[in-house]
This record gives C-alpha cells, sequence and structure tokens, in this order.
C-alpha cells in the first residue's frame, strides 16, 4: 500500500519551520525520504531505519516510529533552496526490491 | 563523473509504436529501477533489476519490458499494449544493500503524438 503524505502543500516564508509527514498502513522496516524539483530527478535526503533513530542533513532533520509506523521530516528555518516536492518511499515487505513513494508533499518558499 | 545518463530527454510515440528508453550507469551498482510519474502522483515501480541477466515486475509493470545484459545498462520498451504511456519516467540505481539510497536519472518525457 502507498504510503500517505500530509499535508499535500504548504507555503512558508523564507526562515519558518515545516513538518512532513509520512504514515503507513503496514509495518514499516525503513522509510527513505527525497526532494524533487520540478521537471528535475529526485535527490535522497536520508534514510530512517527502525529504532526511532533521529537523523539530520543540513538543516533538515527526520524522524521515524515504528509503533505509529509513521515518520516525520523536520524543515528548520526554511530557505529558498528548499522548495519543491517532497516524497516518502517505504519498502516492500519480504524479499521484494524498490520503494513505494507517497504522493508528495509540495513546499513553496517565500521571500 | 559517476552518474546515470537517461536518454533521450523528450521523446514522441506513434499509435502502435513500440519505443525504448535508455538508461546507463557508471556507479557500479548491482540494482537498478524503473518508475513512472504521472502529474500530481508519487513514482510508481514498473520493473526492477537486482543482478545482470535477472528481472522483477514491479506494481505496474503491464505493457512494459526491460532486459539487463550488462550491469550498467537497464533498457525499458513501451510496447504498443501501454494504452496510457504519457509520463515522466525515471531511471534509478543502488548498491545490493537493501537500506542504500536509490540515485535517480533526469528522466525521460514521453508524450503521444
Amino acid at each position: 500500500q502507498q504510503p500517505v503524505q500530509s499535508p499535500q502543500a504548504v507555503i512558508l516564508r523564507e526562515g519558518e519551520d515545516a513538518v512532513i509527514n509520512c504514515s503507513s498502513s503496514k509495518a514499516l522496516y525503513s522509510v527513505h525520504w527525497y526532494r524533487q524539483k520540478h521537471g528535475e530527478a529526485p535527490v535522497f535526503l536520508m534514510i530512517l531505519l527502525k529504532g526511532g533513530e533521529q537523523k539530520g542533513h543540513e538543516k533538515i532533520s527526520a524522524s521515524f516510529n515504528e509503533k505509529k509506523q509513521q515518520s516525520s521530516l523536520y524543515l528548520t528555518a526554511s530557505q529558498l533552496s528548499y522548495s519543491g516536492t517532497y516524497f516518502c518511499g517505504t519498502p516492500p515487505p519480504g524479499g521484494a526490491d524498490g520503494l513505494t513513494f507517497g504522493k508528495g508533499t509540495h513546499l513553496i518558499i517565500q521571500p | 563523473d559517476g552518474g546515470i545518463t537517461q536518454s533521450p530527454k523528450y521523446l514522441f510515440r506513434k499509435e502502435g509504436q513500440n519505443v525504448t528508453l535508455s538508461c546507463e550507469q557508471n556507479l557500479n551498482h548491482d540494482a537498478m529501477y524503473w518508475y513512472r510519474q504521472d502529474p500530481g502522483q508519487g513514482l510508481r515501480l514498473i520493473y526492477y533489476s537486482q543482478i545482470v541477466n535477472d528481472f522483477q515486475k514491479g506494481d505496474i509493470a503491464e505493457g512494459y519490458s526491460v532486459s539487463r545484459e550488462k550491469k550498467e545498462s537497464f533498457p525499458l520498451t513501451v510496447t504498443s499494449a501501454q494504452k496510457n504511456p504519457t509520463a515522466f519516467y525515471l531511471c534509478a540505481s543502488k548498491r545490493a544493500a537493501r537500506d542504500q539510497p536509490q540515485h535517480f536519472g533526469d528522466g525521460t518525457r514521453l508524450s503521444i503524438l
């Protein structure tokens, strides 16, 4: 099943904070986060593994709560360069490969 | 520089025609993937390959075919059986271990004439 992302879109002023959520109806082993700018390739941000580990990338961090089957991406003091669509992806169960992505969260940062 | 090269950037298909999208990587990655992206949608997995001469169907494989004759190459053919092929196609690759990041090419935009 496709993970569900919320909100669908966010508009912020430069310097404001944002939280993007990703939840799944099935047990999660890991959550992968990517950012995509319009017409470009998705760019890897980070992978969260079971254990509630919180990781960071620049002023972007994320958490993973496997009991709640959800992950959250935190963008602190947002910059214009953070604009884009953020996707979470989850691996399939068993021995299959690839990622199942959510529909994405559109983030617009205004000066 | 290492990376993933997709070609062409834009492709037009006539009715009843098969077209092939190219994907080449020089990252020495074992696994390669094809995803389809439609407006307002996430990426959906078409096919993947974890090793040369082997590949597996993803969630939306109908109307598509692939081959993996070389480690660095994973071409995707959009056949005439795919009735709605207009989309943005992304190729990705990664190392063999389970939780490694996928690296994406710049994509091919396919349209119907």
